[in-house]
């Protein structure tokens, strides 16, 4: 059963255009959630994060909006880069004996047209 | 900065070895873990420790073991290597929880 779904393997978007990148989740106990960026043969690496306290955290071309009721949060770049293609994976923690986990999204691969 | 050091970049080996794959970090953190990331299937977790000589099951532990003997270096155990652990292991670490993980830069293993 997958608690954290990113629905789409794949998107392409124009230099200078906004990315959304979308992701779900199903257990209503998280409270902390994280974007990675994994490019090819290297180890994925934090982009930026939200506490369940907060419905957007911004860190420069980075925006994450966390819609709870919906379970739902999105990552916005803006103006996307030809060095933002790379593998994004969304990932999700629990608080209690569950928080030492992080889930992880099967992924979305951006490619970013120059 | 924090560094996660992983052993091998590449690996090939035969099945039915028995693969050690190390990963050390110098930032004093509690917690670390093995992920195995295929296409298609995102990162799954195979073991973490949140204490030295401490360990937990993951989502996928069947095949592998761990140790953590000291506090910077948790090592991955295949037992005897079969080719469907042909993948990238990626070894993280993080301070306490509700933090972010820190990747190394991961083991390609191919198992022939």
């Amino acid at each position: 059963d997958q608690q954290v779904k990113q629905n789409s393997p794949s998107l392409s978007v124009q230099e200078g255009r906004i990315s959304i990148l979308n992701c779900d989740y199903t257990n209503s106990m998280f409270d902390y959630f994280l974007w990675y960026k994994k490019y090819p043969a290297e180890g994925p690496t934090f982009l930026i994060s939200i506490s369940s306290i907060k419905d957007k955290n911004e860190d420069g071309r980075f925006t994450v909006f966390l819609n709870k009721s919906a379970k739902h949060l999105s990552l916005h770049i803006v103006p996307s880069q030809p060095g933002d293609s790379a593998v994004y994976f969304c990932a999700a923690s629990a608080p209690g004996a569950g928080s030492y986990q992080l889930t992880f999204g099967k992924g979305t691969k951006l490619s970013v047209i120059p | 900065d924090v560094k996660v050091t992983q052993s091998s970049r590449y690996l090939v080996k035969r099945t039915g070895e028995k693969v050690f794959l190390e990963c050390v970090q110098d930032m004093d953190h509690e917690n670390m873990f093995w992920y195995r990331q295929d296409p298609g299937l995102g990162l799954r977790l195979i073991y973490f420790s949140y204490d030295v000589k401490m360990k937990e099951k993951g989502d996928i532990p069947e095949g592998y073991s761990v140790s953590r003997e000291k506090k910077e270096r948790f090592s991955l155990i295949l037992e005897s290597a079969s080719t469907n652990q042909t993948s990238m292991y990626l070894c993280a670490t993080r301070r306490t929880t509700n933090e972010k993980l820190f990747f190394g830069s991961g083991t390609q293993l191919s198992v022939l």
